[in-house]
């Protein structure tokens, strides 16, 4: 079974500046890999699916990149509502099974 | 427009029976390729997936909690419902229903979620 380690688990960034959120596989797979913001109360958002393509609606400060065992979230200016949790997940083909990561807090500098 | 909506009890008794419905709408699980999974969360905790349930009546659960889940729709009533035995304290958690397909491998739409306390 494959686990996701989502580093770091708490990201201080400002207003305006970069953000970069790792999520790194145990074992190598395809680029089955979906981003997803949650905010407080909140159900989880899909930003990214395909580990690069942006889901319907999502702005194009959100981006994402990566393969095999590496995978990396970057939003390129953040703004005051992008501050929330995010969570990598993958999907093993067989058996179905799907795994997400522990999740990165982005918050406020 | 799809929608899905958690319902169920807000708190359950340590041994009993949790029984959680999935009620939506924008999409049918008639449809070939169609799915509807159950993903729950523990306060302040990850996301865990726990069962999926496709449009053909495939099923798939979680190994560690297989033998305590059992998923079942009723495609007439636009409905899915989890159920879980023998819940305990840890079984604590907001539960979400989101909808997947074969194909993919992602959840892009997802209900509010339904907490459920498991306490005596």
């Amino acid at each position: 079974e494959v686990v996701l380690r989502q580093s770091p688990a708490t990201l201080s960034v400002s207003l305006g500046e970069r953000a970069t959120l790792s999520c790194r596989a145990s074992l190598s797979f395809s680029s089955n890999l979906a981003w997803y913001q949650q905010k407080p109360g909140q159900a989880p958002r899909l930003l990214i699916y395909a580990a690069s393509t942006r889901a319907t609606g999502i702005p194009a400060r959100f981006s994402g990149s990566g393969s095999g065992t590496e995978f990396t979230l970057t939003i390129s200016s953040l703004q005051s509502e992008d501050f929330a949790v995010y969570y990598c997940q993958q999907y093993n083909k067989w058996p179905p099974m799907y795994t997400f990561g522990q999740g990165t807090k982005l918050e406020i500098k | 427009q799809v929608t899905l909506r958690e319902s169920g009890p807000a708190l359950v008794k340590p041994t009993q029976t949790l029984t959680l419905t999935c009620t939506f709408s924008g999409f049918s699980l008639s449809t070939r390729e169609m799915c509807v999974t159950w993903i729950r969360q523990p306060p302040g905790k990850a996301l865990e997936w726990l069962a999926r349930i496709d449009w053909d009546d495939d099923k798939y659960y979680r190994t560690s909690l297989k033998t305590r889940l059992t998923i079942s729709k009723d495609t007439s009533k636009n409905q899915v419902v989890l159920t879980m035995t023998n819940v305990d304290p840890v079984d604590t958690a907001t539960y979400y229903c989101a909808r997947t397909t074969k194909k993919l491998y992602y959840f892009d739409y997802w209900g509010q979620g339904t907490l459920v306390t498991v306490s005596s």
